[in-house]
């Protein structure tokens, strides 16, 4: 694998289900993100890690609940989500977390609540 | 807060042909960077071209050219010989220069481009 990976790549859940999104950075980055794509919105970043360590929580409903267990992996676990939450989840990585530094990301994940 | 709007939602081209999207934007930073970020159907998104606020000197990518007006706040994206690999959602992207930024990018909504053959 290479560059920035997401899985699963479609996600279909109630909205009492829990589960969550995995990111992959294959890269060597320091720094990894988590974005919300809706349709006809701007890309809304949700949660930034920098060094392991949350540096930005953008106002995202608890029911959203980030992981970086190290620089490589990120999740992204999903509780109560309510059928607003659909849209398209992308992770991204960059070199060192710094203003101007080049993301790279993933495919995203699908997510579609029911 | 900065904020960034495209103001096209949708364009298209002539294959061959020049195009150019625009991208505006507010903030009260001194020292920014601006990107183009280039999402085609159904496949990641990629870079297409950076801009360093300080930078006079408008930045290019073989194709690919920025007319960066600082003081109009306006940061235009050209396509010169379009080509269909072009088709695709085209980001502008803003971010505050500086360590304690942390790559924290505020978007625009998207143009939309269609490159016809």
């Amino acid at each position: 694998e290479t560059g920035v990976t997401q899985t699963p790549r479609h996600l279909v859940m109630g909205m009492t289900n829990k589960k969550s999104l995995k990111c992959e950075q294959h890269l060597g980055h320091n720094a990894m993100y988590w974005y919300k794509q809706s349709a006809k919105k701007p890309l809304e970043l949700m949660f930034v890690y920098s060094l392991e360590e949350r540096v930005e929580n953008n106002s995202v409903p608890s029911r959203f609940s980030p992981e970086c267990p190290n620089s490589s992996h990120l999740f992204l676990h999903l509780h109560t989500l309510q059928p607003e939450d659909s849209a398209l989840y992308l992770c991204a990585s960059s070199q060192e977390g710094r203003g101007g530094g080049e993301q790279f990301f993933g495919p995203g994940t699908r997510l579609t609540v029911l | 807060a900065q904020t960034v709007t495209q103001s096209q939602p949708e364009m298209s081209v002539q294959e061959a042909e020049t195009v150019t999207l625009s991208c505006t934007y507010d903030t009260s930073e001194s020292n920014y960077y601006l990107f183009w970020y280039k999402q085609p159907p159904s496949r990641q998104m990629i870079l297409v071209i950076r801009q360093e606020a300080y930078k006079q000197q408008n930045a290019t990518e073989n194709r690919f050219s920025v007319n960066f007006q600082k003081a109009a706040k306006s940061f235009s994206l050209k396509i010169s010989d379009s080509q269909l690999g072009d088709t695709a959602m085209y980001f502008c992207a803003f971010d505050v220069a500086g360590g304690t930024s942390y790559g924290k990018l505020t978007f625009g909504q998207g143009t939309i481009l269609t490159v016809h053959p």
